[in-house]
Formats: C-alpha cells, structure tokens, sequence
C-alpha cells in the first residue's frame, strides 16, 4: 500500500445526483492531486493543491468541485455529471514546498475510485 | 508545452528476456523525468526518476532507464523480465524551468510477460 486512501472504490450515479469522492494520505505530505484516466486517453491531470492552497486547474469542468480542507485529505464534489465523466478517479499526494515548486516531487497514488455516470 | 510519447501501445517479452518500454519527450528547457506503473485495479507506483546527475537511473524491482538528452528519450529496461511485470507502464515529464507546470503523463504501455 502507498499511504493514499481512496473512498469509495467503486460509484454508480445518475445524472442528477450529487457525490463526493474522498482521498486521505496518511505520508505527511503536503501536496495533493486529482486525475482522471480515461480509457485510451493519457492521465489527465484536474486539480493540484499544495499547503491547502489551489495551484493547478486544468480547464476542469464546474461540475467537478475539489475541496481540500487540510493536508491530509482531498474530496471531490460531483453532480449533474455527464457519462462521459465516467472513469477511474484517482488521488495522489507528494511532498509539496513551501515555496510552490513541485517540479522534482515524488508522487504516491491512490487505488482509484471507479465512477460510471449512468 | 511539454509533451511525452510512448510509441508503443503494447510490448510483449518473454520471461527472462530482457525488456525495454520506450519513451521521447518534448520540454522546452530541461527535463525531470519520472517512471510509473499500473497493476490492475491500482493506482500507479512509482518505480525511478531522473532528476540531475548519472544518466542512468536504477529503480525498484530490477527496472532502470537512461538518459539521453539527444535523443530526448528516457526509455525503461530491464535484463531479466518476470511474469509479474505485467502492467501499465506509464512515462511523465516535467520542465525543470517551468515552476507552474506539473506532470504531463504519456499514454501508457501495456507490457505483457509471457512464461
């Protein structure tokens, strides 16, 4: 195991539903992310958060909502997604800087969270 | 931009052969690079990086990988393969001078060992 804990496993919901998935990294670090990896398609990086602040997001859609409230934990907060949304979510956590650069950080991944939006 | 390709979407070896999963990237100044890999049903591990210093890089489980800035390829080796080194393996790069960038991962390559 890496220290990265993803809850749920697996998700099932509708359209109209609202969600969050949860991550907690349990390595004393300071930096977390959201991906999401779609079949066939590369890793896509979603949200960065480094010392709890907001540094990276990536033209995410506003139907996705991060939410990190301290350094160990990271959600993310779903609703009126589309079946294109679905796919395995995961979670990551790296040292992170005080200063900001996170450029030679080693990151440790999550299990993933599956997500199918019927 | 930064981009990472990895030109093949599947490499199958047998076991005990040596294996290679190739890499080439693409940064506008210099690179660090990084090796992941996916069992299924897991998130990624992190196997080796390079960062600054011997082009060659060992790294967990037997893998390792070189630098080669002129050929901008960072391609993954190992001498012997198991069967267990079946997985996804994935390539990613960062700009070292670019301070806002993260990660940009390559697509994968699905590596098959076969006993």
């Amino acid at each position: 195991e890496t220290g990265v804990t993803q809850t749920p496993r697996h998700l099932v919901m509708g359209m109209t539903n609202k969600k969050s998935l949860k991550c907690e990294q349990h390595l004393g670090h300071n930096a977390m992310y959201w991906y999401k990896q779609s079949a066939k398609k590369p890793l896509e990086l979603m949200f960065v958060y480094n010392f709890k602040e907001q540094t990276e997001n990536n033209s995410v859609p506003s139907r996705f909502s991060p939410e990190c409230p301290n350094s160990s934990h990271l959600f993310l907060h779903l609703h009126t997604l589309q079946p294109e949304d679905s796919a395995l979510y995961l979670c990551a956590s790296s040292q992170g800087e005080a200063s900001g650069s996170l450029r030679t950080d080693t990151q440790y991944f999550g299990p993933g969270t599956r997500l199918t939006v019927l | 931009a930064q981009s990472v390709a990895q030109p093949e979407d599947q490499v199958n070896v047998a076991e005990g052969n040596p294996l290679t999963v190739k890499c080439t990237y693409s940064v506008s100044g210099n690179p660090y690079l990084f090796w992941y890999v996916q069992y299924p049903n897991r998130g990624l591990q992190f196997l080796l990086k390079y960062i600054t210093g011997d082009n060659l890089v060992k790294g967990s489980y037997g893998f390792e990988a070189e630098f080669n800035k002129s050929q901008t390829s960072f391609h993954l080796k190992k001498p012997s393969a198991l069967v267990s080194d079946s997985a996804l393996y994935f390539c990613a790069v960062r700009d070292r001078n670019n301070y806002g960038q993260n990660f940009v991962f390559g697509p994968g390559t699905r590596l098959s060992v076969l006993p």
